[in-house]
């Protein structure tokens, strides 16, 4: 079935570091991709989508592309700041119909000053 | 509001006790979700109503979690006779439709009842 895999965490830089999360995918199809983040205490909130092959998702800084060959969806940021520690999932809208969408374990990002 | 709400945003209850989380989604919003996010995971979906209608419930663990959504507004999730496997954040979502059940429409995600069960 489709399943989404997240490299585990918690991943730990300094401040302006650069942030890769890498996300795979197992589909049929070409399914939509999602980021989201979860600040603690809040809920999920939507960052960036990508709809079709080679699509690009941005928003605040992060981007992410959509690699049907690699069948890949990684989150990156140039340079990341202490506002952006969170938790971040990927996540893959379900093939088989009804828009559910099935989520990564998640990974932790915690950056410091 | 603006956003989805739900509530109670804690709940506590002992083994064996019914509970109920509420949902109240973004005004027009015709599709509403449930998942269920133990500590460290990422959700997992429970089950889909499209207005009224609970078009897929493959999500839900067993015979003792049930979920209703009677005027295609508010919805509620009811567990039966809780058990500590059940302790979790349940997530509701809704988003917009354009008809039919299928839409890229972004779902949009309330903060969560963090439900412990002792």
């Amino acid at each position: 079935g489709d399943s989404v895999t997240q490299m585990e965490g918690p991943v730990t830089l300094s401040e302006e570091a650069f942030l890769t999360i890498n996300c795979t995918y197992t589909a049929t199809g070409y399914p939509s991709l999602f980021w989201y983040v979860q600040y603690p205490g809040e809920g999920l909130q939507l960052l960036l989508k990508a709809t079709k092959a080679d699509d690009k998702g941005s928003n605040k800084g992060f981007e992410a592309t959509y690699r049907k060959e690699t069948t890949s969806f990684h989150l990156e940021k140039g340079s990341v700041q202490v506002s952006d520690s969170a938790v971040y999932f990927c996540a893959l809208l379900y093939s088989g119909g009804y828009n559910k969408l099935i989520f990564g374990a998640g990974t932790r990002l915690a950056v410091h000053p | 509001g603006a956003g989805v709400s739900q509530s109670p945003r804690y709940k506590v209850a002992k083994r064996g006790q019914d509970v109920a989380l509420r949902c109240d989604p973004i005004s027009g919003h015709v599709s509403l979700f449930w998942y269920q996010q133990a500590l460290g995971q990422g959700p997992e979906f429970l089950t889909y109503f499209q207005n009224e209608a609970q078009l897929d419930k493959s999500g839900l663990p067993s015979d003792r979690f049930f979920a209703e959504r009677p005027e295609g507004s508010v919805s509620t999730l009811k567990i039966q006779r809780t058990q500590q496997e059940d302790s979790a954040v349940y997530l509701c979502a809704s988003s917009g439709t354009t008809g039919g059940g299928y839409s890229n429409q972004p779902q949009h995600f309330g903060d969560g009842t963090r439900l412990s069960i002792l």
